[in-house]
C-alpha cells in the first residue's frame, strides 16, 4: 500500500517566517506534487517534480519554492510566509509508468495557519 | 490549459437514492478522467477512472460515463449510504496540454439517513 507521509498535520507560523513542509513517499515513485486546497477553489497545483533535482512550476508557484534532493522526499518552502498562504497543503506522488503516472496518491495534508 | 468544471457544487440525497455529479472539460486532447473522494479530515483517494477509449466503467455501486463529443463525464453513485458523504473531485489529464491533471473545484455530497 502506497504511503505518502507529510511531517506535520497542523502548523502555526508567523508572518515573515520561512516555512518548510516535508513529504516522504515509500513506493519509489518518480513523480511528486504539491497542491493547496482552499474551500470553493478545489486543488491547485503549486509545484511538481518528475525526478530528483527537477522541478516544474504549477499553476500558483508565486511565494513558494521546492526541493527534491532525494527521490522519496519533496519539500515545499515558503520563503516568507504571508497570511494568504494559510491553507491545507497536500502532497501527492505517482509512478512514471505509462498508464499509471496520472494516478495520484495523496498524503493526509498539512493545515498551515499563518498569523 | 485544461479547464474542468463541476456541478452542482453541493448535492443532498436521501439514503438509498442515486447521486449524479457532472464535470465538463475544455481540452479535446484530454484522455484520462479520474474521480477522487475526500472524506472529512482525510486525504483524497482515487475511486474510479476512465480513459477516452471507453464510454462507461462500473465498480460496484459507482460508475463513470464519458461523452467525448460533448466533453463531459459523470460520476453515478447508486443506493447511496451515509459513508458516501464526502467531497468528490473530478479531473482531466491532457497529453496535448501541460501534461498534468487539472482538477475541478469539488462537489459536496451529503447523504441524509
Amino acid at each position: 500500500d502506497v504511503k505518502v507521509t507529510q511531517s506535520s498535520r497542523y502548523l502555526v507560523k508567523r508572518t515573515g517566517e520561512k516555512v518548510f513542509l516535508e513529504c516522504v513517499q515509500d513506493m519509489d515513485h518518480e513523480n511528486m506534487f504539491w497542491y493547496r486546497q482552499d474551500p470553493g477553489l478545489g486543488l491547485r497545483l503549486i509545484y511538481f517534480s518528475y525526478d530528483v533535482k527537477m522541478k516544474e512550476k504549477g499553476d500558483i508557484p508565486e511565494g513558494y519554492s521546492v526541493s527534491r534532493e532525494k527521490k522519496e522526499r519533496f519539500s515545499l518552502i515558503l520563503e516568507s510566509a504571508s497570511t494568504n498562504q494559510t491553507s491545507m497543503y497536500l502532497c501527492a506522488s505517482s509512478p512514471a509508468a505509462t498508464g499509471e503516472h496520472e494516478k495520484l496518491f495523496f498524503g493526509s495534508g498539512t493545515q498551515l495557519s499563518v498569523l | 490549459g485544461e479547464n474542468v468544471e463541476q456541478h452542482p457544487s453541493t448535492l443532498s440525497v436521501q439514503e438509498g437514492d442515486s447521486a449524479v455529479i457532472k464535470c465538463t472539460y475544455s481540452d479535446s486532447a484530454s484522455n484520462y478522467f479520474p474521480w477522487y473522494k475526500q472524506e472529512l479530515g482525510k486525504r483524497p483517494q482515487l475511486i474510479i477512472d476512465i480513459r477516452s477509449n471507453v464510454g462507461e466503467k462500473k465498480d460496484q455501486r459507482i460508475a463513470v460515463t464519458l461523452n467525448k463529443t460533448a466533453k463531459h463525464f459523470s460520476l453515478h453513485i447508486t443506493e447511496t449510504q451515509p459513508e458516501d458523504s464526502a467531497v468528490y473531485f473530478c479531473a482531466a489529464f491532457s497529453r496535448g496540454g501541460n501534461n498534468r491533471l487539472a482538477f475541478g473545484k469539488g462537489n459536496q455530497v451529503v447523504v441524509i439517513p
